[in-house]
């Protein structure tokens, strides 16, 4: 299986203030088709995980624009541009490239 | 808007059948660009992806390794519905489950694809 891992796995972050979660896959994410199957998923407290990117580098519909995820085959980075209290809850990166689909530890970003 | 309704017991005894379902609305179970997923969600596992169907000309099904042999996946056309049935529960079952579409489309200009939209969770707690 794809071991998925992200650091840091704890992120306190003062509003305003950038941050950056990243994640390390064993095996490259890019398929003969040129797509990087990575996504990032934002699981908010009390809430299901939600879809946050998707193909390593593109927003979900409704995420604002202070995210932005970039990567090649195997290391991915997630950013935040200037954190807001509503950014709060746990950031997994994900891959469907390979069977079984598998997912990083996570990451719990909190606000200072 | 695609919506994932979960429905299923929060309790199941040691040795029995857990059994969940996840109904569909706005889009379809045999739809052709989407596998339907069950995810569970525990402290000691993390996100642990389960299983998936999906329909391509045929209904084919994956399993994980972790639960194969105790895992069932079943689409429900009729009622646009598909559901996860685990056998032999311990309480290391103990967990939240999550239903989850994964889609993927290929336009001449255009390819998304994504494990987009979740379900609810159910909270499944396995004790006698």
């Amino acid at each position: 299986d794809i071991v998925m891992t992200q650091s840091p796995l704890s992120l306190p972050v003062t509003p305003g203030e950038p941050a950056s979660i990243s994640c390390r896959s064993s095996q490259s994410l890019l398929h003969s088709n040129g797509y990087i199957y990575l996504d990032w998923l934002l699981q908010k407290p009390g809430q299901s995980p939600q879809l946050l990117i998707y193909l390593a580098s593109n927003r979900a519909s409704g995420v604002p624009d202070r995210f932005s995820a970039s990567g090649s085959g195997t290391d991915f980075t997630l950013k935040i541009s200037r954190v807001e209290a509503e950014d709060v809850g746990i950031y997994y990166c994900m891959q469907a490239l390979h069977t079984p689909t598998t997912f990083g530890q996570g990451t719990r970003l909190e606000i200072k | 808007q695609v919506q994932l309704q979960q429905s299923g017991p929060g309790l199941v005894k040691p040795s029995q059948t857990l059994s969940l379902t996840c109904a569909i609305s706005g889009d379809g179970v045999s739809n052709n660009s989407a596998s339907w997923n069950w995810i569970r969600q525990s402290p000691s596992r993390g996100l642990e992806w389960l299983g998936r169907t999906y329909y391509r000309s045929k209904w084919s099904h994956d399993y994980a390794v972790s639960v194969k042999g105790r895992i069932t996946i079943i689409p429900d056309t009729s009622k646009n519905q598909f559901s996860l049935h685990l056998n032999s529960v311990t309480p290391g079952d103990t967990a939240v489950y999550y239903c989850a579409r994964h889609i993927a489309v290929a336009k001449a200009d255009y390819y998304y694809s994504a494990m987009d939209v979740w379900g609810q969770g159910t909270t499944v707690i396995v004790s006698s």
